[in-house]
């Protein structure tokens, strides 16, 4: 039962127009989400997050939004740039549940 | 300067044997982790310690034993290791236990069993 799900697996965009990923999740309870970027042969790395107090927060060309009604947030990534291809994973945390659940992650590609 | 260190980075190994795989942090955080991406590209959490104890151990076969010897470093020992084993296993670490926010990866460890 994954709680936290990136339906689109892969999406491409043209550099300089906007990227945005999607990510829905199941559990009411989640009250914290993160976006982390990954690279290929590297880790994960954290990029922004947002807390269930706030429906959207931004960070340099980095937004996210988060819908609590439609258990649905979102990544907006503009200007997209080359180096933003990757493979971005949301993930959600309950308050002192002290894990995060993550969702099958989203390979982003922007084309020159 | 690497913040989360694993070693080996690659290991393949045969059904049967037993294996183990180091994380060491040098962020100074108390609490570590280990995940496991499995083929299906999903990263679920297995185990996390805050202060060498044990606080998370999410339905993961007992033939995984992970070992902190100090907050800094948090292994992984394998035994009789299975096919469905391989897998990229990643270490992280994060300031605070109750705060799984934010957390720093390591690079990963493939691990494939023949």
């Amino acid at each position: 039962d994954q709680q936290v799900k990136q339906n689109s697996p892969s999406l491409s965009v043209q550099e300089g127009r906007i990227s945005i990923l999607n990510c829905d999740y199941t559990n009411s309870m989640f009250d914290y989400f993160l976006w982390y970027k990954k690279y290929p042969a590297e880790g994960p790395t954290f990029l922004i997050s947002i807390s269930s107090i706030k429906d959207k927060n931004e960070d340099g060309r980095f937004t996210v939004f988060l819908n609590k009604s439609a258990k649905h947030l979102s990544l907006h990534i503009v200007p997209s740039q080359p180096g933003d291809s990757a493979v971005y994973f949301c993930a959600a945390s309950e308050e002192g549940a002290q894990k995060l659940v993550f969702g099958q992650g989203t390979r982003l590609t922007i084309n020159p | 300067d690497t913040a989360v260190s694993q070693t080996p980075k690659y290991l393949v190994t045969q059904m049967g044997n037993d294996k183990s795989i180091k994380c060491e942090q040098n962020l100074g955080h108390d609490t570590m982790y280990w995940y496991k991406q499995d083929s299906k590209k999903f990263l679920k959490i297995m185990f996390s310690y805050n202060n060498k104890e044990l606080i998370i151990n999410e339905t993961v076969p007992n033939r995984f034993s992970p070992k902190s010897p100090d907050k800094a470093h948090l292994n992984l020992h394998i035994n009789s290791l299975e096919l469905g084993d391989s897998a990229v296993y990643f270490c992280a670490s994060s300031q605070g236990a109750g705060q799984p926010h934010e957390q720093y990866f390591g690079p990963g460890t493939r691990l494939t069993v023949t």
